[in-house]
């Protein structure tokens, strides 16, 4: 089975900290994804990457950038963190970019609060 | 805004009953996908449907894709105490990207 580990569970940041959420999938997928949750809004893309070194913006990446300097490894930054910005952050991954989209695997999430 | 639309928000069933959960776009699918997230959990995917008018069956799970590829449907029958969670659907609007509805949440009451 696909693992897809993100680094922390729960995390607590006060205002305007650089805040780095990392995940790793362990199943060579092409795919990573940004994702965030909040009740009553269901899962918003933030930002994706279909390769190495490269990111596209999803629907809401405005106070946020990423980075994927290995294929395994993908990351969320907040470059200085908003009360707006408490959340539930997921990561998935999947096989490969397709006409059809490929089914994600997600991480356990890091559930975000920003003081 | 959202482009996928997901109706109910809530959904509470006695043990038994039916449920059934909708999804609506504004826009074209080229596929819908479904997930389920148990309470504490995260989503798990559950099937994807492609085909204008395609209706899936998994047990007590039927997924039905609309004529029109712009709506989506999960139907529980018999709901048991195990089926309660979040349930998403997803729908490919642009290449590659995955838009999901706002989800429904499911509790089944003993």
């Amino acid at each position: 089975d696909v693992k897809v580990t993100q680094s922390s569970r729960y995390l607590v940041k006060r205002t305007g900290e650089k805040v780095f959420l990392e995940c790793v999938q362990d199943m060579d997928h092409e795919n990573m994804f940004w994702y965030r949750q909040d009740p009553g809004l269901g899962l918003r893309l933030i930002y994706f990457s279909y390769d190495v070194k490269m990111k596209e913006k999803g629907d809401i990446p405005e106070g946020y950038s990423v980075s994927r300097e290995k294929k395994e490894r993908f990351s969320l930054i907040l470059e200085s963190a908003s009360t707006n910005q408490t959340s539930m952050y997921l990561c998935a991954s999947s096989l490969s970019r397709g006409p059809f989209a490929e089914k994600l695997f997600f991480g356990s999430g890091t559930q975000l609060s920003v003081l | 805004g959202q482009q996928v639309m997901q109706i109910p928000q809530y959904q509470h069933v006695q043990e038994g009953e039916d449920f059934t959960t909708y999804c609506n776009s504004s826009t074209t699918l080229s596929n819908i996908q479904w997930y389920k997230q148990r309470p504490g959990g995260h989503p798990v995917f559950l099937i994807q449907l492609v085909k204008s008018g395609e209706v899936k069956k998994q047990k007590r799970l039927t997924f039905q894709f609309g004529e029109a590829k712009k709506n989506s449907s999960l139907h529980i029958t018999a709901t048991q105490t195990t089926d309660v969670g979040t349930y998403f659907c997803a729908g490919m609007i642009s290449y590659g990207k995955l838009t999901f509805g706002q989800g429904t949440i499911l509790t089944v009451h003993p």
